[in-house]
């Protein structure tokens, strides 16, 4: 079964400075990959999305992620972050069916002024 | 466009009470639907998922039930409420055919006291 694992817990970051939230995952074929935000008391809202094709993939609110293999790992970045951007934010990656997506543990975003 | 509505937004219930959470999708249909519990600084825990009526499928056993008594209408219930039960609870859907993305709807807090 696939699995997901996002290394920090925590991470905090100032306004204006660029963003790496690491993502490593486990699956034996090519995954489908996501990544969520998540505000406060809110639902999960998609910001991007891997299947094929191109590794660099640009998804809502200025974030890209990008897939390598060799890695297993799907990072997802922001050149310049905004105070708004403070949130959790999940990866996940899906196997062949519907019904078996799996989540990381999520990483808090702090950003400081 | 596609919608999920979640009721309540929280809910407050005394240990030993019933529990009955609604989720409904509008926009779509035939749509995979499915339960998750956050707990507090946790991950997204994946109690029940539906591919159509009738059809639940339950991944933890558990106090908690799902039902599907319409096509786009998913219910989350429990007998009698334990403190363990206490979290955040997210619907979410995702197209019967095509891409794994799944759409998540603003979530229920519950507080068993």
């Amino acid at each position: 079964a696939q699995s997901v694992t996002q290394p920090d817990i925590h991470i905090t970051v100032s306004e204006g400075a660029s963003l790496e939230l690491r993502c490593n995952y486990s699956y034996g074929a090519t995954p489908y990959l996501f990544w969520y935000v998540q505000s406060p008391g809110q639902g999960l809202q998609l910001l991007l999305k891997y299947f094929s094709g191109d590794t660099l993939v640009q998804g809502i609110k200025g974030f890209e992620a990008e897939f390598k293999r060799s890695q297993s790992s799907f990072n997802l970045r922001k050149p310049s972050v905004h105070w708004s951007d403070a949130a959790e934010y999940f990866c996940a990656v899906g196997a062949g069916n519907n019904n078996d997506m799996r989540f990381g543990a999520g990483t808090r975003l702090t950003v400081k002024p | 466009s596609q919608t999920i509505h979640q009721w309540p937004a929280t809910l407050v219930q005394p240990v030993g009470s019933p529990l009955s959470l609604e989720c409904t999708v509008e926009g779509t249909s035939n749509p995979n639907l499915y339960w998750y519990r956050q707990a507090a600084g946790r991950g997204l825990q994946l109690l029940f998922y539906s591919v159509g009526i009738g059809q639940i499928s339950s991944e933890v056993p558990q106090n908690l039930s799902a039902s599907r008594p319409q096509d786009r209408q998913f219910i989350l219930s429990s007998k009698k409420l334990l403190l363990s039960d206490s979290g955040f609870y997210l619907c979410a859907w995702s197209t019967r055919r095509g891409r794994y993305e799944q759409y998540f709807g603003p979530g229920t807090r519950l507080t068993v006291t």
